[in-house]
């Protein structure tokens, strides 16, 4: 799987759209970038993902860049319940281990 | 459709003792996997299934065994607990096509 950057952490105003950006600069050509987040305590759940176009379900948009080097996870309006860890994922279908990296903490601000 | 259930949620054991962890899957999925997540770190991964009857070794697979008998259920065992493996055990599984992975709601152990 490929290594992936992420900020540490971000800050955004209830309200606003949050934009989480990852890097991910050496995804093969079958990989998938997925996201996923963990609310505190609780076990990770599946945001959105994508392979080259960008995406948008009713929890988020996922852009990625044309070179697929790096992605964007955008929130549209960023609700306090927002606030948790974000993962940046690629991974491919022929990919065995699952593996994280150390992800965003996105708090959300009143 | 309940999705990824791990048994018991909370557990305390004294150093030396042994338990068994439950992972319990209903939606047929091919690969399971164990992490332990200690406070404020990301998701190690322990070991992992890719199927009934098969195991492999993931980062930190020291000091845990797994099962894999049934394809429903995936078992982590510690045969003699030690104070470095009080965590949070977080049970995932997935399809073999690379769909989104499921997670459990984490199983917190204490070992004193």
């Amino acid at each position: 799987d490929a290594k992936t950057t992420q900020p540490t952490s971000m800050d955004c105003a209830e309200g606003r759209a949050a934009n989480l950006p990852c890097n991910h600069s050496t995804i093969s050509g079958n990989e998938y970038v997925y996201w996923y987040r963990q609310i505190h305590s609780q076990g990770p759940q599946y945001i959105i993902h994508g392979l080259k176009n960008n995406e948008t379900n009713e929890m988020a948009s996922l852009i990625i860049t044309e070179d697929r080097k790096s992605s964007t996870l955008i929130l549209p309006h960023a609700t306090l319940r927002d606030t948790a860890v974000y993962y940046c994922n690629p991974s491919s279908g022929s990919a065995r281990q699952l593996t994280f990296g150390s992800g965003t903490q996105l708090t959300v601000l009143p | 459709n309940a999705g990824v259930t791990q048994t018991p949620k909370f557990r305390v054991l004294k150093t030396g003792q042994s338990m068994t962890l439950l992972c319990a899957q209903d939606m047929n999925h091919e690969y399971m996997y164990w992490y332990r997540q200690d406070p404020g770190m990301g998701l190690r991964l322990i070991h992992y299934s890719v199927g009934e009857g098969t195991t492999a070794k993931g980062e930190v697979p020291d000091g845990y065994n797994v099962s894999r008998l049934k394809k429903q259920n995936f078992l982590l065992g510690l045969e003699s607990a030690a104070p470095s493996q009080t965590s949070v055990y977080f049970c995932a599984s997935r399809d073999w096509v690379g769909t989104e992975a499921f997670f459990g709601q984490g199983t917190r152990l204490t070992v004193v």
